[in-house]
Parts: C-alpha cells; sequence; structure tokens
C-alpha cells in the first residue's frame, strides 16, 4: 500500500484559502488519489479524488503534481464548518473497480478561526 | 449522493452485555461494507468486511467471536458486540462503497458511539 505523509494540523482563517498538502512518493500509476474528511463525532465524507489532472467539484480543487508523488487539496473559501480531519488516500485498483477499504493515516487536523 | 445510516448513534450498557448496531445503505445496494473503529484521537481502524451472503472477513487482532458481523441483505449489515467490556468503548463507523466508471467512492454512515460500563 502506498505510504502517505500529512502534517498533523494546520490553522487557517475564516474565508481564506486553505491548501492541504500530501506527499504519497509510493503511489502506483494506477492508484487514485482520494480525499476524505472527518468532522467531529461523525463518520467520515468524501471531499474529491483524482488521477492525474487537477479536478474540481463544488467543495474543493485538487491539484495533482505532475510526478504524481504529491498532491493538495484545496479549499477556496474556508468556512468554521470545514472544521476536520482531512485523509489523503491512494487507492489501489484492481480491473473492475476497487471495492475495498480504505486505510486511513493521521491526516491533518484543521482549525479554522473566525 | 448515497447515504448510509447507522442505528443507535449511541449506547451505553453494562459490561456483559451485548450490543447490536445496524448499518443500511439507503439508496443503493451494497455486497459489501466495512467496520472501522475509532479510538479517541485517533484514526480509523478496519475491522471487517462484510460480505452480503457469505462469512465476513476480520483484520487480524479482531475477535470474530466477539464482534460478530451479519449481512443479510444488500442494504443492511449488523456489528453485535458480545459480552462487551469497557476496552470495547469506542466509536464504530460503517462505510458502504459503490461503483464507479471510474473509480469507487466510500459512504460512511454517522457512526455509533458505544460506551460500557
Amino acid at each position: 500500500d502506498a505510504k502517505t505523509t500529512q502534517p498533523n494540523s494546520m490553522e487557517s482563517n475564516e474565508e481564506e484559502p486553505v491548501h492541504l498538502p500530501c506527499n504519497h512518493s509510493t503511489i502506483s500509476g494506477t492508484d487514485y488519489i482520494h480525499w476524505y474528511r472527518q468532522l467531529p463525532s461523525q463518520g467520515p465524507e468524501y471531499v474529491i479524488h483524482g488521477l492525474t489532472s487537477n479536478v474540481n467539484n463544488r467543495m474543493a480543487s485538487l491539484a495533482i503534481a505532475e510526478d504524481r508523488k504529491s498532491s493538495t487539496l484545496i479549499l477556496h473559501r474556508a468556512t468554521l464548518r470545514d472544521a476536520a480531519v482531512y485523509y489523503c488516500i491512494p487507492i489501489i485498483k484492481n480491473y473492475g473497480g476497487s471495492q475495498g477499504n480504505l486505510i486511513f493515516g493521521k491526516g491533518t487536523k484543521l482549525s479554522v478561526k473566525p | 449522493g448515497a447515504v448510509v445510516s447507522q442505528h443507535p448513534s449511541w449506547v451505553i450498557c453494562k459490561s456483559g452485555t451485548s450490543v447490536k448496531i445496524e448499518c443500511r445503505s439507503l439508496d443503493f445496494q451494497a455486497t459489501t461494507m466495512f467496520w472501522y473503529r475509532q479510538f479517541p484521537k485517533q484514526s480509523l481502524m478496519l475491522m471487517a468486511t462484510s460480505n452480503e451472503g457469505s462469512k465476513a472477513t476480520y483484520e487480524q487482532g479482531v475477535e470474530k467471536d466477539k464482534f460478530l458481523i451479519n449481512h443479510a441483505s444488500l442494504t443492511l449489515s449488523t456489528l453485535t458486540v458480545t459480552s462487551a467490556h469497557p476496552e470495547d468503548s469506542s466509536f464504530y463507523i460503517c462505510s458502504a462503497p459503490t461503483l464507479g466508471e471510474s473509480t469507487d467512492t466510500q459512504y460512511f454512515g454517522p457512526g455509533t458511539r458505544l460506551t460500557v460500563l
């Protein structure tokens, strides 16, 4: 399994952009990079995923390095509700889909100050 | 998006009793569901994989006779903590994957907080 490295914690001010980095230098060529987040006392929720190209959705943007050894989750305007632990998770793909469990690292705890 | 529910959201029980936790996929079918456990200030740890119509597979170190898993239908998996002890107190979370054209996304339940007195 690919190993990931994320900062233990980060702080942001409300309404400002946040860049959450993840190093996944051992990722294989077919692994997708998924991001999940876990708000306090809740189950994790899916944020975004990508393979090679940068991706945008209503929650965030994902910037993937050209060599795929790192990626950055971008929250364009942090809100208090974005305070959570963010997990970067490579997903091993097998033919026909992974359907595998997610392996959670320690993630990055994001604090948002009003 | 897909919704996964868990019931109950929290439970307090006495040591030695059994507790059942339900995990339901509300608007999709799931042949596979996963059960995780999370202790305070720690990350999620996979306990077992629940397979519809067959036996669950357990991670190393997880007692299958203590944590009984039943995946009786394509929308329901249950985890029963038998003879619970205080060290079983934890946040139990289930998830179910959906099949996508390019990748799979997992949907998580809101979790069940178990406190064993």
